[in-house]
């Protein structure tokens, strides 16, 4: 089946420090999205990247979807404590209708 | 709150037990994802529902199995249950089905297998 791989597992930052997390997949993705977990809280959706090249930013957050449509990242701006969370991308295939998830990055920020 | 209603939050039951955990997706959405979060794991994908009909199915045991209503909502049952089987459980809905739109996902229910 579909495999999405996100590296890394944990980061722990300095508040104001930037953090990436990266997404691979060893097949063409369709499209993929990113979601936010909340300690004790639900995956909230955070944006979806259809187009190969794509880049998105919502304030301090910027998210590429790579050339050959195989991998993304979320890179986050001077981090504040209110980004704690796991961080998770989701990735659907060509032609499946499955949306598999990453493992997660669990990102802490140290105030 | 995301509109999708999970019942029940928590359930604890013994080993070898049947449940069935209940999702009621937002007004209008149409399809249907169950998901299942181990302890510090992602989210395992399970099974996938678009107005009524099976569209994907991940890797879900034999043992459990799921089916969504003429009213859309589902409900996922998990039997003879082990103690590998406690996690948490996530419904989540979306307008469309195969994972072409925004996901909103339900507060979970919390499964303990004692």
């Amino acid at each position: 089946g579909q495999q999405v791989m996100q590296i890394p597992q944990y980061q722990h930052v300095q508040e104001g420090e930037d953090f990436t997390t990266y997404c691979n997949s060893s097949t063409t993705l369709s499209n993929i999205q990113w979601y936010k977990q909340r300690p004790g809280g639900h995956p909230v959706f955070l944006i979806q990247l259809v187009k190969s090249g794509e880049v998105k930013k919502q304030k301090r957050l910027t998210f590429q979807f790579g050339e050959a449509k195989k991998n993304s990242s979320l890179h986050i701006t001077a981090t504040q404590t209110t980004d704690v969370g796991t961080y998770f991308c989701a990735a659907r295939e060509a032609g499946s209708y499955q949306l598999t998830f990453g493992k997660g990055t669990k990102l802490s920020v140290i105030p | 709150d995301s509109g999708v209603t999970q019942t029940p939050k928590h359930l604890i039951t013994a080993t070898g037990q049947r449940v069935t955990l209940r999702c009621s997706p937002r007004s209008g959405d149409l399809s249907v994802y169950w998901y299942q979060q181990s302890l510090d794991q992602g989210l395992q994908f399970l099974i996938q529902y678009y107005n009524g009909e099976e569209r994907a199915k991940g890797n879900i045991l034999e043992r459990f199995s799921a089916q969504q209503f003429p009213d859309l909502h589902s409900e996922l049952n998990l039997s003879s249950l082990e103690l590998g089987d406690s996690a948490l459980y996530f419904c989540a809905s979306s307008p469309v089905g195969g994972g072409q739109a925004e996901a909103f996902f339900g507060q979970g229910t919390r499964l303990t297998v004692v």
